[in-house]
């Protein structure tokens, strides 16, 4: 079965733009979860959505925020972008959440700010 | 303060030699415990989680609340161990929270 798909792999943008990443989670996962990679912090939880709920959200500025579709894609958006966002960000799905059922992680997406 | 901590950020190991990659959590509730393993080039995947008392590629790793650890072991580490691997701790909520992880490198 097909993998979780992240798009895009990578980006380059600019301080004070925005931008959206995408997760398309395993057919009949209903959870989906964000995560930061950075040298520094590590994996750092940003949001959990479950059948279009956020039922969770880490310690993150309110630039940043998400969604999940009813086809259980979810996107996440940042705003006002700045130098520090660069990371890289991994989605991971899994049927009804990450503690209680085995979660399968994307490739990510690199996100460069300059 | 949910905290995992792994305290070596490299571990060098020769071929046939026990490893042990080491986690401690900080916790105050009943902690559900995960070793996550990352390949060169490859995503981050689940190696083990403790609640299954699994041995995965050799590996095992016991919860002591005692002592807020769940160290990852092998008795004989093979050159494809050679990877990223993060300790995460799962707490009331769907959401893990990962140590900074340990290199492991496995010499021939």
């Amino acid at each position: 079965k097909a993998g979780v798909t992240q798009t895009p792999r990578y980006l380059i943008k600019t301080r004070g733009q925005q931008v959206t990443l995408s997760c398309s989670p395993i057919s009949g996962h209903r959870s989906v979860s964000w995560y930061q990679q950075t040298p520094g912090q590590g994996l750092q939880f940003l949001f959990e959505y479950f059948s279009e709920t956020q039922r969770n959200k880490g310690n993150f500025p309110g630039r940043f925020s998400g969604r999940q579709f009813s086809n259980s894609r979810s996107e996440m958006n940042v705003s006002t972008l700045e130098l520090g966002d660069s990371a890289l960000y991994l989605c991971a799905s899994s049927l009804v959440g990450i503690v209680n059922t085995e979660a399968f992680f994307g490739q990510g997406t690199r996100l460069t700010v300059v | 303060a949910q905290r995992v901590t792994q305290p070596e950020k490299l571990l060098s190991v020769f071929k046939g030699a026990p490893v042990e990659l080491k986690c401690n959590y900080s916790y105050s509730g009943s902690p559900e415990l995960f070793w996550y393993v990352q390949y060169s080039r490859q995503r981050l995947q689940l190696l083990l989680r403790h609640i299954s008392r699994e041995s995965i590629k050799g590996f095992t790793a016991d919860l002591n609340k005692g002592e807020t650890s769940f160290h990852l072991k092998k008795p004989f580490a093979q050159e494809e161990d050679s990877a990223m691997y993060y300790c995460a701790l799962g707490t009331g909520s769907e959401k893990l929270v990962f140590g900074k992880g340990t290199k492991l490198t496995v010499n021939p």
